[in-house]
């Protein structure tokens, strides 16, 4: 079975400080691996998506992510926080099957302090 | 643009009485997700259409159900809402031909029960 655990369910920040939210994976085949985001009252957006072409994925915003096998992680960083990165963030992977279903994490909220 | 569109996007109902979510596409992708998702929390698959065929979750109240009358659209019954129906509902599509096919999302309707 495939499961996905984020660390801290809030990250306070301050503008310009690095940001890194974590996930960590468990899956008996090789994963795919995504970040989403989302603001108050909207949909979930993707941020960026890992597929096993490369190990660091850049995604929209600044934001990239880095695939360590040998950790089961896939931490979302940005190296300067800015006031509009304050969402809730949402690491998920791929379930294989049938229509693919995505197994979310529990979710982070980012703050960030002006 | 290609989108997901959930009408509508604010929904007021009564205790007991029955509503409908709904969810449309231009993507022309053959899987549509309903996902609820509550305060603080990630969401929750509820069901899913591969092309016409209906696939529920083991643990989703028979109050829910669900119809696809064509590529495009889906919708999203409830039968008789109770106060711990309120949350979010979001729809997405995705392709599923593959596991590394993201999932894209609606923009929710918020449905509060009186």
């Amino acid at each position: 079975a495939q499961s996905v655990t984020q660390l801290g369910s809030h990250v306070s920040v301050s503008e310009g400080a690095l940001v890194l939210l974590r996930c960590n994976y468990s899956s008996s085949v090789p994963p795919y691996l995504f970040w989403y985001v989302q603001y108050p009252n909207q949909g979930l957006q993707l941020l960026l998506k890992y597929t096993s072409a490369a190990t660091l994925v850049k995604g929209i915003n600044g934001f990239e992510a880095e695939f360590k096998k040998s950790e089961t992680s896939f931490h979302l960083t940005k190296p300067s926080a800015h006031m509009s990165d304050a969402a809730e963030y949402f690491c998920a992977v791929s379930s294989w099957g049938s229509s693919y279903k995505l197994i979310f994490g529990s979710g982070t909220r980012l703050l960030v302090r002006p | 643009d290609a989108m997901v569109i959930q009408n509508p996007r604010y929904q007021v109902t009564q205790f007991g009485k029955p509503v409908t979510l709904s969810c449309s596409q231009t993507l022309n992708h053959n899987v549509m997700y309903w996902y609820q998702q509550k305060s603080s929390q990630a969401p929750k698959l509820l069901f899913h259409y591969y092309d016409k065929d209906f696939n529920n979750e083991a643990d989703t109240p028979d109050n829910f159900q669900s119809r696809r009358p064509n590529t495009s659209f889906c919708f999203l019954d409830i039968r008789s809402p109770g106060l711990g129906d309120a949350a979010m509902y979001l729809c997405a599509t995705s392709r599923a031909t593959s596991a590394n096919n993201e999932q894209f999302f609606g923009p929710g309707t918020r449905l509060t029960v009186l």
